[in-house]
């Protein structure tokens, strides 16, 4: 079975800093997607980005970046100028792309992100 | 983007009766939806998904016949709260599956129950 580790529980940066939530996955499959979704007080899942495993190219979306080393299974997030409105809770997931695989979303525990005035 | 509503988003109930929690994708539809719950402060819980036309399937450790799972259409699935005791109340959030874009999952409001 598939399982993702945050092993940060709570992070904090200044407004306009750069911050990196880190991720790690186990699996045995080599073609599945990863995510990161970000979950505010209004508690409405929103979705950051998402990497496909067989692109080596890290996904980019604005202010929002990732390094994935699929060898280290390794999928971390990188938020630059963090603004006020990116705190919150941010959960890494895993799925399955493989015909026949598990459609279901494996969620870290989350990381508690706060952004200092 | 896709729009999936949860209803209500709030619910309280006395112990013993049933709460129904619907979802719905506004604007695509969804053959698959999943239902997961949400303790204070943890991540999400998946506890089954819903296939349209056919029985649910349920995660292990998940009581089928304390949360039951009826996906009649295309754009509505529910989830429904049978006998409900104090250690049922929690965050329950859905999310539907569109088949365009890579399968994207688009994820509901949420619901929070409180049984008292």
């Amino acid at each position: 079975a598939q399982t993702v580790t945050q092993s940060q529980p709570e992070m904090s940066v200044q407004e306009a800093e750069t911050v990196t939530l880190s991720c790690t996955y186990d699996t045995s499959e080599s073609d599945y997607y990863l995510f990161w979704y970000k979950q505010p007080p209004s508690r409405q899942m929103i979705l950051v980005i998402r990497q496909e495993a067989y692109k080596q190219q890290n996904a980019t979306e604005n202010r929002f970046s990732v390094n994935f080393q699929k060898a280290a299974k390794s999928f971390s997030l990188k938020i630059s100028d963090s603004q006020l409105g990116d705190a919150a809770m941010y959960f890494c997931a895993y799925r399955s792309s493989t015909q026949g695989g598990s459609e279901k979303l494996v969620f870290g525990k989350g990381t508690k992100l706060t952004v200092n005035p | 983007g896709a729009v999936v509503s949860q209803h209500p988003s709030r619910v309280i109930c006395k112990s013993g009766t049933s709460v129904k929690i619907e979802c719905r994708s506004l604007d695509f539809q969804a053959t698959t939806m999943f239902w997961y719950r949400q303790f204070p402060k943890q991540s999400l819980m998946l506890m089954a998904t819903s296939n349209e036309g056919s029985k649910a399937t349920y995660e292990q450790g998940v009581e089928k016949d304390k949360f039951l799972i009826n996906h009649a259409s295309l754009t509505l699935s529910t989830l429904t709260v049978t006998s409900a005791h104090p250690e049922d109340s929690s965050f329950y959030i859905c999310s539907a599956r569109r088949w365009v874009d890579n399968g994207e999952l688009f994820f509901g409001e949420g619901s929070r129950l409180t049984v008292l």
